[in-house]
């Protein structure tokens, strides 16, 4: 099956700093989705995105599927951006589940 | 206000009891899943429903059964049979086959005493 990996596994942020989050996927997709997991287990969804550019507020994502990754951004961090973010991929639609990665670890300091 | 409803939030089990995990949506998703979250760990496939009646085996879905009786009810039964059930378990559902758009319900916390 495809295999999805994710950097950096931690990262530790001030509050106001920018970062990109990576996700790497080993085969072609035709689902790639963000989420964000906070510090009580919800997931919500952030992006649904195999392929091309999306920005919704500070955070915006970019799949390049023809190099087999995915990049998330977020500017302007705030201590509730804090959490897990995940992603996960599919190489058919999505309906028979989509495989995750193990996550990228972030915390914004105050 | 639509969504995904999972209950209990924290469930505690003892050694040999079957337990049930529910989930309720109200979004009129036609595809249902259920994921095993551990610690410092992704996501893991359990199973899933596309339709009423029909759900189809995840990846680890050894010690876990589902039922799909009614579109908007997708529960899974912790066995006996599953020897490592402590875990964080998410519900999810999406849309339709075209776009897997998902949405997860809070979780439950199961935990072996």
């Amino acid at each position: 099956g495809i295999q999805v990996e994710q950097s950096p596994p931690d990262l530790i942020l001030q509050e106001g700093a920018n970062s990109t989050l990576r996700c790497n996927f080993s085969d072609s997709v035709n689902n790639l989705q963000w989420f964000h997991q906070n510090p009580w287990g919800q997931l919500i969804n952030l992006f649904y995105i195999p392929s091309g550019t999306k920005q919704n507020g500070r955070l915006s994502a970019t799949t390049v599927a023809t190099e087999r990754y995915s990049l998330l951004y977020i500017s302007s961090s705030q201590t509730t951006d804090s959490g897990v973010y995940f992603c996960a991929v599919a190489s058919g639609g999505g309906a028979d589940g989509l495989t995750f990665g193990k996550g990228t670890h972030l915390i914004i300091q105050p | 206000d639509g969504g995904i409803t999972q209950s209990p939030k924290y469930l505690f089990r003892k050694e040999g009891q079957n337990v049930t995990l529910s989930c309720e949506q109200n979004l009129n998703h036609d595809a249902m899943y259920w994921y095993r979250q551990d610690p410092g760990q992704g996501l893991r496939l359990i199973y899933y429903s596309q339709i009423v009646n029909d759900f189809q085996k995840g990846d680890i879905a050894e010690g876990y059964s589902v039922s799909r009786e009614k579109k908007e009810s997708f529960p899974l039964t912790v066995t006996s049979a599953q020897k490592n059930p402590t875990a964080f378990y998410l519900c999810a559902s999406s849309p339709d086959r075209e776009w897997g758009g998902y949405t997860f319900g809070s979780g439950t916390r199961l935990t072996v005493v």
